[in-house]
C-alpha cells in the first residue's frame, strides 16, 4: 500500500545552517505531496505542497520538489532560524485521505 | 487562517473509563472531519472520517464501538474512547476540511495526549 518514509530525528542545527529533511514515498499513480509543520503546542499547518511531478512547492524559505523518478519530496531551507524549530511531517494524498510519515523533529540553536 | 481547536490537550484517565475529545472549527464550517492517532515514533494513522449528519467511516482495524465519533454540527466533532485501556494511550489529532477546502485536510487541531493508567 501507499506509504511515506521520513528520516528519523531529531535534526539539530545551528542558526543559518542548511537544512535537508529526506522524504520518500511509495504509491501507485501520482499522488499530491505535502509538508506539514507542527510548532510546539500548535496543530499541524500546511507548509507547502506539490501536485504533480517536477512541481516545486515553496513557502517561508522552505522548498521541496516532487521527484517522480526517485519518488522523493525532500524538504530544504538554505538558512534555518531558531523559530523553525518544530516537527515536520511529509504526507501524500490518496483520494480523500492523507498518509503521513513519522515526522522529523528539527531543533535549531542560536 | 482557519483554526481548529482541539480539547483537551492532555488527559489522564483510569482504565475502564471513557474519555471524550472535542474538535471545533472556529471560523469556518467543516463538512468533513478526520481523526488520527499517532503512537510514539510512528506515523499519524487515519482512524476515521466523519461527515456532518452521517455516520463516520472507520479505517480497517479501528473498532467503531470503541472509538465513537459524532459530528453533530458543522463546527464540532467529538471522539469518545470508551472503556479505555492502557494500549489506547496515544496522541489523537483531528483535522477539518472546509467545503471550499483549498487543500484537503489542511486544518489540524493541536492534538490530545491520552494516557490511560
Amino acid at each position: 500500500g501507499d506509504s511515506v518514509t521520513q528520516m528519523e530525528g531529531p535534526v539539530t542545527l545551528s542558526e543559518e545552517a542548511f537544512l535537508t529533511i529526506n522524504c520518500t514515498y511509495t504509491a501507485t499513480g501520482y499522488p499530491s505531496l505535502f509538508w506539514y509543520v507542527q510548532y510546539p503546542g500548535e496543530g499541524l499547518q500546511l507548509l507547502l505542497k506539490a501536485t504533480k511531478a517536477d512541481d516545486k512547492g515553496s513557502n517561508k524559505g522552505f522548498e521541496a520538489t516532487y521527484r517522480k523518478e526517485t519518488t522523493s519530496f525532500h524538504l530544504e531551507k538554505g538558512s534555518v532560524q531558531v523559530s523553525d524549530s518544530a516537527v515536520y511531517f511529509c504526507a501524500l494524498s490518496r483520494g480523500d485521505k492523507l498518509i503521513f510519515g513519522t515526522g522529523t523533529r528539527l531543533q535549531v540553536f542560536p | 487562517g482557519a483554526v481548529v481547536s482541539q480539547h483537551p490537550s492532555r488527559v489522564i484517565c483510569k482504565s475502564g473509563t471513557s474519555v471524550k475529545i472535542e474538535c471545533r472549527s472556529l471560523d469556518f464550517q467543516a463538512t468533513t472531519m478526520f481523526w488520527y492517532r499517532q503512537f510514539p515514533k510512528q506515523s499519524l494513522m487515519l482512524m476515521a472520517t466523519s461527515n456532518e449528519g452521517s455516520k463516520a467511516t472507520y479505517e480497517q482495524g479501528v473498532e467503531k464501538d470503541k472509538f465513537l465519533i459524532n459530528h453533530a454540527s458543522l463546527t464540532l466533532s467529538t471522539l469518545t474512547v470508551t472503556s479505555a485501556h492502557p494500549e489506547d494511550s496515544s496522541f489523537y489529532i483531528c483535522s477539518a476540511s472546509a467545503p471550499s477546502g483549498a487543500t484537503w485536510g489542511a486544518f489540524f487541531g493541536q492534538g490530545t495526549r491520552l494516557t490511560v493508567v
